[in-house]
């Protein structure tokens, strides 16, 4: 099965920083990686697919980028609403839809 | 709206049984693969099981191959997992979700979740 792990496993930065999340597959995916936001208690959200696709209703300070084993989830601007989990899902041709161990990100 | 909403969580002794429900609504509910995913306490995602729209193909994490059926009512708009001979890692919020692509063929392709129900928390203990 093809391991997907980000880094950091958490980070802390202030309101208005630019916050960038890695994950990297083990294999090649081509771009069929999503990103979801899970806030504390709460259900995830899927915020990015297709690597770059913004999922509707999504603020614009989100975006994704990469193709093939490494992508990144950029903030460009972080907002205490931010405060979340972060996780990377594969998704190619082969189950599982496996997911990353997650990057928690707080304010500084 | 696009709603998911599971049901059927509680305690149960290791050994035992249970089944989830996921009741949809708002979306053409037979077009569209599902899904189970679980969360232990303080831990990550883990995908547990998808089928297809039909029903007819299911595919399972090895962690709950041959213990966890997942099937599907289209008549009722209702998602299943039945699990059998649980064990006290299977200790988990479990969240059904919906493939964002209708038609995916779950035995050759995954996809994203883009709606999540609500969660049912599953205890397995003595």
């Amino acid at each position: 099965d093809i391991q997907m792990t980000q880094s950091p496993s958490s980070l802390s930065a202030s309101v208005g920083d630019r916050v960038t999340i890695t994950c990297r597959a083990s294999q090649g995916i081509s771009n069929y990686l999503a990103w979801y936001q899970q806030k504390p208690g709460k259900v995830p959200k899927l915020l990015i697919y297709a690597a770059s696709t913004l999922q509707s209703g999504v603020p614009s300070r989100f975006s994704g980028s990469g193709s093939g084993t490494d992508f990144t989830l950029t903030i460009s601007s972080l907002q205490p609403e931010d405060v979340a989990t972060y996780y990377c899902q594969k998704y190619n041709s082969a189950p599982p839809p496996t997911f990353g161990q997650g990057t928690k990100v707080e304010i500084k | 709206e696009v709603q998911l909403l599971e049901s059927g969580g509680g305690l149960v002794q290791p050994g035992g049984s249970l089944r989830l429900s996921c009741a949809a609504s708002g979306f053409t509910f037979s077009s569209y693969a599902m899904s189970w995913v679980r969360q232990a306490p303080g831990k990550g995602l883990e995908w547990v099981s998808a089928i297809s729209g039909s029903g007819g193909s299911t595919y399972y994490a090895d962690s709950v191959k041959g213990r966890f059926t997942i099937s599907r009512d289209n008549s009722k708009n209702t998602l299943y997992l039945q699990m059998n001979s649980l064990r006290a890692e299977d200790t988990a919020v479990y969240y059904c979700a919906k493939f964002v692509h209708p038609f995916v063929v779950v035995t050759a392709e995954t996809d994203a979740f883009d709606i999540w129900g609500q969660g049912t928390m599953v205890t397995v203990s003595s």
